[in-house]
């Protein structure tokens, strides 16, 4: 079945590096990717997102790119801060009339050292 | 506005009993979504409603049971459970299938089974 990878599953940044997180997924008719973010114990919330008709979208110190050939999208975080650290969730997903087929990625655990 | 809520926040069964996770939100929002969360797998869709009325099986939905209640309210049931079946609940909710928006999230069940 269709499926999302995520790479790495952990990473630790000094805070004011950047960090690079990767997911490639299966299903060729995915059209939109939001990736989320959650803190611990809390719930995930959207953090940036991108459709399959852009390349990259920048929102501040936050960065998505798309390569819909190589099914490949990444979020890159710069100069990160404490308070970046949380678990990063990819998804893919195929928008349709009745439902939004959402795929999700295990997670990044993300922390950065003050 | 309160956004998507769940009841109860924590709950412990024994093997056998049933139970109900209760999910509300005021955003007038027409699709609902119902997801568990296991260490190291993401987010897993269980049962979905896109709109009142409707529902449908997700990913994992096996032991698990739906109700749409109006459109406000989805519920999520589970009849006699498993070991299997602890894990953190997640409630979300988004305008309408294919309209490139966010799901919300509710703040989670944290669901034991002994």
């Amino acid at each position: 079945g269709e499926n999302v990878e995520q790479h790495p599953s952990t990473l630790s940044v000094q805070e004011g590096d950047s960090a690079v997180i990767k997911c490639t997924y299966s299903d060729s008719a995915s059209n939109y990717f939001p990736w989320y973010k959650q803190e611990l114990g809390k719930r995930p919330q959207l953090i940036i997102d991108i459709r399959s008709n852009v390349g990259e979208k920048k929102d501040q110190r936050i960065a998505v790119t798309l390569n819909k050939t190589a099914k490949h999208f990444s979020l890159h975080i710069t100069e990160t801060q404490p308070e970046d650290s949380a678990v990063y969730f990819c998804a893919a997903t195929e928008m349709k009339t009745s439902y939004d087929k959402v795929i999700f990625g295990p997670g990044t655990s993300l922390s950065v050292i003050p | 506005n309160a956004g998507v809520t769940q009841t109860p926040k924590f709950q412990v069964l024994k093997t056998g009993q049933s139970m109900t996770l209760q999910c509300a939100q005021d955003m007038n929002h027409n699709s609902m979504y119902w997801y568990r969360q296991d260490p190291g797998m993401g987010l897993r869709l269980i049962y979905y409603s896109a709109s009142e009325g409707t529902t449908d099986k997700g990913e994992v939905p096996n032991g698990y049971n739906v109700s749409r209640l109006n459109k406000r309210e989805f519920s999520l049931r589970l009849e006699s459970a498993a070991p299997s079946q602890t894990s953190v609940y997640f409630c979300a909710s988004t305008t309408s299938p294919g309209t490139y928006y966010e799901q919300y999230f509710g703040p989670g069940t944290r669901l034991t089974v002994t």
